[in-house]
């Protein structure tokens, strides 16, 4: 175990539709980076926050959007759902100032469904 | 050319066996990498960091990285029937780490 939980476990959304998905740090850990796993492919980065303020972005439109709370855990907003959606979300935390130096550990995933 | 390539597999050995993992990368600036393990329906599990050119071992697991060929590639001894997943390589690319799809690797009794 990571020490890093997500909420909720699995989640059916309509087209169109709005969702949010909840993301707690490891303990100590002050960045939280989101990723978009679909079937058969690696993790997509989607955005990285550091104490509260976003400090990378992938390639996901500004649909995706994202927050990260004093005590460091962290929400994942998509509006206006698309099909391509469907996908795991993962969070993962990470110590330090840039994620891509030091190591991540991720969270068990919400798997997000859109019929 | 995809930033970071790994063979899709699935690699198929025999418990007791040297598996070998492989993955190249294209940005030439990178500077820190990553092997994660995901078993079917999981999360991914980060089992080995590397930043230095050369070897690093940790139990069974032994990651090699050779910037100039732009290569990275782990070894796994004594592969156990526990040990199939499939395993992501990780690449630092400026501000984020870029993932492979990964490689499917089946170990048989």
């Amino acid at each position: 175990e990571t020490g890093v939980t997500q909420s909720p476990t699995h989640l059916i959304k309509t087209r169109g539709q709005q969702v949010t998905l909840r993301c707690s740090s490891q303990s100590g850990h002050n960045t939280v980076s989101w990723y978009q796993q679909a079937l058969g492919q690696g993790p997509q980065f989607i955005f990285q926050y550091y104490r509260e303020e976003e400090n990378g972005r992938g390639n996901f439109p500004p649909r995706f959007s994202g927050l990260q709370f004093p005590n460091y855990s962290s929400e994942l907003n998509v509006n206006a759902l698309e099909l391509d959606d469907s996908a795991l979300y993962l969070c993962a935390s990470s110590s330090g100032t840039s994620a891509t130096s030091y190591e991540q550990y991720f969270g068990p995933g919400t798997r997000l469904t859109v019929t | 050319q995809k930033e970071v390539e790994q063979n899709s597999g699935p690699l198929s050995v025999p418990e007791g066996a040297i598996a070998s993992l492989n993955c190249t990368y294209s940005d030439r600036g990178s500077q820190s990498f990553f092997w994660y393990r995901q078993y079917s329906g999981k999360s991914p599990e980060l089992i080995m960091f590397i930043y230095s050119n050369g070897d690093k071992e940790d139990g069974r697991f032994t990651a090699q990285l050779n910037k100039a060929s732009q290569y990275v590639s782990l070894l796994i001894r004594d592969s156990q029937p526990s040990d199939s997943a499939t395993y992501l390589c990780a690449v630092s690319h400026t501000d984020k780490l870029i993932f492979g799809t990964g490689t499917r690797l089946q170990v048989f009794p």
